[in-house]
């Protein structure tokens, strides 16, 4: 089964710190993703990836930076972070090939800035 | 531009009852459709997918949706639900082009 990995699982921060959120997948999938989940807003697209070295921004992007400095590492940024970025953040990652398209989902991080 | 919606944030149901929980979907071509579900602190994991062709579409642990081009719509249902079906359900969409598109996501509840 694929798999991927979140680390940490769960993050205190302090405002204005530097936070950085980490993802690796064993899958060898070309897209990864980093989508944060708050109550009645289900799962919102922060940035995306198509490979190494490549970072897209997604519906949601501002006050979060990304990394794709390998196929199975994506790292997702937050140079001043803030208490309205207090969310979980899960990455994913997959394939969109004809009939196979499916995202594989991480366990997630809990993220709180005080 | 795509979305997804899901009309209903919270769907309590009793053990052994059958099921329905609602997605509409907007898109500009008929997009590839999802039911995903995520148990306390986990992942999103996928229950099943459509593509094209024989409209109700069968997934793991019983659980069928079924697609209506004519209503945008993409329910999912079980006959009878167990108490391990309690989750949060997230309908899902995909133009074809690298990226999903969620739905708020439905909070089940199964009584005993």
């Amino acid at each position: 089964e694929a798999a991927v990995t979140q680390s940490p699982r769960n993050k205190v921060a302090v405002t204005g710190g530097k936070v950085t959120l980490s993802c690796n997948q064993t899958n060898n999938h070309n897209n990864m993703y980093w989508y944060r989940q708050d109550t009645g807003h289900g799962l919102r697209l922060i940035h995306y990836s198509y490979g190494a070295g490549s970072t897209e921004k997604g519906d949601i992007p501002d006050g979060y930076k990304a990394s794709r400095p390998s196929q199975e590492n994506f790292s997702l940024i937050l140079e001043l972070a803030t208490p309205s970025q207090t969310s979980v953040y899960f990455c994913a990652s997959g394939e969109f090939s004809l009939s196979n398209e499916r995202l594989f989902f991480g366990h997630g991080t809990k993220l709180s800035v005080l | 531009a795509q979305s997804v919606t899901q009309p209903d944030a919270r769907v309590t149901v009793s053990e052994g009852a059958s099921l329905q929980l609602r997605c509409k979907y907007s898109s500009s071509v008929t997009p590839y459709l999802f039911w995903y579900v995520q148990y306390p602190r986990q992942g999103l994991q996928l229950l099943l997918k459509y593509y094209s062709g024989d409209p109700v579409v069968q997934g793991v642990n019983g659980f069928e949706a079924e697609f209506s081009k004519s209503n945008s719509s993409f329910h999912l249902r079980k006959a009878s639900v167990h108490w391990s079906d309690s989750a949060v359900y997230f309908c899902a969409v995909t133009p074809y082009n690298n990226r999903i598109f969620f739905g708020d996501g439905t909070q089940l509840v199964v009584k005993p």
